[in-house]
């Protein structure tokens, strides 16, 4: 199947500090790529759809000033967590389709705000 | 609203069968995925089903209801691998993904 990479997978940050996700199709072109957020036994929370080109369309209760996402390839997507606070600490996922079907899903983000 | 239920926790036993049922309400239907996901690790794709019946691949089989908004994943010859949580997941008429809580499956020795 398609693959989607995700990096880092594991990223430690100070309060205050922001921090950069990257998500990338390596075999295919992804117009489109999804952010989600999900905390401990929890379901996926969609945060926002990034598309190649434009601006991202964020979820309800997203901010968006806090959480920038940048679309500028049609392989490459990347999401800032700006000023992280220790709420914020959560695992982080992106995911790209091929058409309409399948998702495919990036390894994945651990982000501890300490 | 938009719900999908799915139970929380399941167990079984290594070399049994076990199935997870998964039902859904949402606005369109475009077709019904489930996911397997490892903790601390993302999801990986088991199943697509848009079609009613069964589709089996391997070890695992899902079917799905559109009349009845239902839909299971039948898992056979359990390993102890396959103690996982099990995502079910609907693309509504907007073709946005509808996600279920997930199913955490135990298996015993």
């Amino acid at each position: 199947g398609a693959v989607v990479s995700q990096h880092p997978s594991r990223v430690i940050c100070k309060s205050g500090t922001s921090v950069k996700i990257e998500c990338r199709s390596l075999d295919f072109q992804a117009t489109t790529m999804f952010w989600y957020r999900q905390f401990p036994k929890q379901s996926l929370m969609l945060m926002a759809t990034s598309n190649e080109g434009s601006k991202a369309t964020y979820e309800q209760g997203v901010e968006k000033d806090k959480f920038l996402i940048n679309h500028a390839s049609l392989t490459l997507s990347t999401l800032t967590v700006t000023s992280a606070h220790p709420e914020d600490s959560s695992f982080y996922i992106c995911s790209a389709r091929i058409g309409d079907r399948e998702a495919f899903f990036g390894q994945g983000t651990r982000l501890t705000v300490v | 609203g938009q719900n999908i239920d799915q139970p929380t926790e399941m167990t079984a036993t290594e070399g049994a069968i076990v199935q997870i049922n998964c039902t859904y309400q949402t606005s369109g239907f475009n077709g019904l995925f489930w996911y397997q996901q490892h903790a601390g690790e993302a999801p990986t794709f088991l199943s697509y089903n848009v079609l009613d019946g069964l589709e089996e691949k391997g070890r695992f089989s899902s079917f799905l209801s559109r009349s009845k908004g239902y839909s299971y994943l039948l898992l056979k010859e359990l390993q102890m691998k396959d103690s996982a949580s099990y995502l079910c997941a609907v693309l509504d008429s907007n073709y946005q993904l509808i996600w279920g809580a997930g199913t955490k499956l135990i298996i015993k020795p």
